[in-house]
Order: C-alpha cells, then structure tokens, then sequence
C-alpha cells in the first residue's frame, strides 16, 4: 500500500494564479484532511472531510475550497493564490473518527511570489 | 481542548534514554494525551497515546502522573533517527481534530 500520497511534492506561483493539491489514499479511510504548516509552527487544520461527497471547515479555511468527489481523493484548491499562502500542505487521512492514529502524506511545498 | 506545554528544544546523546516533558494542567477527564513526531519535511508520525495508565510500544513509553496535569515521553535508547519535532496533544479520542503546537525540537548527538 501506498498509503497517503500527495501531488505536486514542490509547487511555485505567482499571485493571483490558481492551483489544486491533490491527496490520495489506498486504506479506505472515510476521514480525509488538509493541513498547513508555517516555518517553525504546528500545522492547522484547513478543512476536513468525514466521508465521500462531503467537507468542512477547520481552522484556517479561508482562502481554499475543497472537493470530495471520490472516497479515496481529497483536492485542496488555491482560486487566486496570495503570498500568505506560503507553506508546506499535508494532508491525513483517518479509518474513521475514533481512529488513534492519523496517517499524513509527504507534504506540497508552495511558494507563492 | 486542553493545551499544552512543551520545552522548545532539547538535546540528548545517542544511545541515551531521552525524555520529554509535557505540561497539560487543564486536561478534562476524558482527554486522552497523544504523540506525534515530525522528521525534517516529512509528515507528522503517530507514536503513542494514553488516558491515566502508562503505555510501552515499539517506539517509546508514556508515563502520565496521576493528577494527569502532565505526561512524559520516554524514548529508551535514542538513535540519530529520533531527531525531530515532537508534538503532545490533548484531545477526546473521537474527536477529529488535531491541535498541534510547536512541540519540542530533539536533536540527538553522536
């Protein structure tokens, strides 16, 4: 198993410009989340999803939209990215709600000029 | 939720038991303490979790006082590997939300 992957690993754009992360998983989990995390900080929550076809708001959601079209994808998406969303993006993923353990992907290192 | 208190950094020699304080003095009762570790860029790993009784696993032990205000992490013969941010984190077990602080920088020395 592959578990969580992330796709692009580095991205760089310019003000303005849109982009969409994607995360996927091959466990079958029904919770799936997007996180970042700033230089020397923890990471915060973005948004989260508990199921197919569903999402909502965590922390720090402004700025970003977020699909759950197929149970083993969750897209992050930038509509006119801003210099303030410079960090590094994980995403996790979780069996269910009281699943110990949350499973993170390698990270999206953006930059954002 | 319940914050904590973790040292910014902390150094330990390999080979040597290191262990990491945590202070969580508002915990409620039905809080559990989690620990997460975060290798240079990579994402946060799952390492241990506890209600009120201490916890052994393949990677490290959790030692949770009995008031539960505070809790330590005790990696038993620290490699150059365990170099990394260590998170603790307070929080109901069914709750989807995990709250990350800064944690603890450790950084193991030859």
């Amino acid at each position: 198993n592959a578990g969580v992957t992330q796709t692009p690993k580095f991205r760089v754009l310019k003000t303005g410009q849109s982009m969409t992360l994607l995360c996927a998983q091959d466990m079958n989990h029904e919770y799936m989340y997007w996180y970042r995390q700033d230089p020397g900080m923890g990471l915060r929550l973005i948004h989260y999803s508990v199921g197919e076809g569903t999402t909502a708001k965590g922390e720090v959601p402004d700025g970003y939209n977020v699909s759950r079209l197929k149970k083993q994808n969750f897209l992050l998406g930038l509509e006119s990215a801003a210099p303030s969303q410079t960090s590094v993006y994980f995403c996790a993923s979780t069996r269910d709600r009281g699943q110990v353990e949350q499973f993170f992907g390698p990270g999206t290192r953006l930059t954002v000029l | 939720d319940a914050k904590t208190t973790q040292p910014t950094s902390m150094d330990c020699a390999e080979g040597r038991a290191a262990n990491l304080p945590c202070n969580h003095s508002t915990i409620s009762g039905n809080e559990y303490v989690y620990w997460y570790r975060q290798i240079h860029s990579q994402g946060p790993q799952y390492i241990i979790h506890g209600l009120k009784n201490n916890e052994t696993n393949e990677m490290a032990s959790l030692i949770i006082t009995e008031d539960r205000k505070s809790s330590t992490l005790i990696l038993p013969h620290a490699t150059l590997r365990d170099t990394a941010v260590y998170y603790c984190i307070v929080r109901v077990r069914d709750d989807y939300k995990l709250s990350f602080g800064a944690g603890t920088t450790v950084t193991v020395r030859a």
